[in-house]
């Protein structure tokens, strides 16, 4: 099993620019969840989902969006890059009420 | 709602010496708890649980936490540190009821600090 894998793992967008960050668990979970920490601070949860098809907003879902067409993958959208987004995101995935498992990270800087 | 605290930013301790790491919780029914190491430029990476059952919980490279419900705490510990101990930790936790979606709320994490 690879676990959970993000791509790519270092990014930088100028201001205004738009990406998807890649995220693909094979453990077959319903549950998967995107995170941002920002430099010797926690996690913030962005958007989550419980299965394919359902998606839900975290606690700074703002200037992201999120889709869930499969089980396995949940890709997170950046439409309009800005400074604020500069961070480390994290993706995670777990069965219910089951510890979540994280990918290594993808690194965003916008300039 | 549910919430965690960790008090301290950072924990010095010296080679075979106990380490602790604390953490107190808020949740409106019964807890999940968790503890998460994170080494440099890496993911986090899963320590150990509480459920349900014994107090005492044991997990991976010699860790381990006790829940105590009358403190709403669940401290890590690991009885002689190593160096490679070394990392960022974070403690985490789910109502057990209300908490839709498996979401897990985080500290803030707590940077450990091994001295040879």
């Amino acid at each position: 099993n690879a676990g959970v894998t993000q791509t790519p793992k270092f990014r930088i967008l100028k201001i205004g620019q738009s990406m998807t960050l890649q995220c693909t668990q094979d453990m077959n979970h319903n549950y998967m969840y995107w995170y941002r920490q920002d430099p010797g601070m926690g996690l913030k949860l962005i958007y989550y989902s419980v299965g394919a098809g359902i998606t839900d907003k975290g606690e700074v879902p703002n200037g992201y969006n999120v889709s869930r067409s499969t089980t396995e993958d949940f890709p997170l959208r950046l439409e309009l890059a800005a400074p604020s987004q500069t961070s480390v995101y994290f993706c995670a995935s777990s069965a219910d009420r089951r510890e979540q498992y994280f990918g290594p990270g993808t690194r965003l800087t916008v300039t | 709602a549910q919430s965690v605290a960790q008090p301290e930013d950072q924990v010095n301790v010296a080679e075979g010496n106990p380490l602790t790491v604390k953490c107190t919780y808020s949740v409106s029914g019964n807890p999940y708890l968790f503890w998460y190491v994170q080494y440099p430029n890496r993911g986090l990476q899963f320590l150990l649980k509480y459920i349900t059952g014994d107090n005492l919980v044991k997990g991976s490279y010699g860790f381990e936490a006790e829940f105590n419900k009358s403190q709403t705490s669940f401290h890590l510990k690991k009885p002689s540190a190593l160096v490679s101990d070394s990392a960022l930790y974070f403690c985490a936790v789910r109502d057990m009821i209300l908490a839709a979606g498996n979401k897990l709320t985080f500290g803030g994490g707590t940077r450990v600090l091994v001295k040879p």
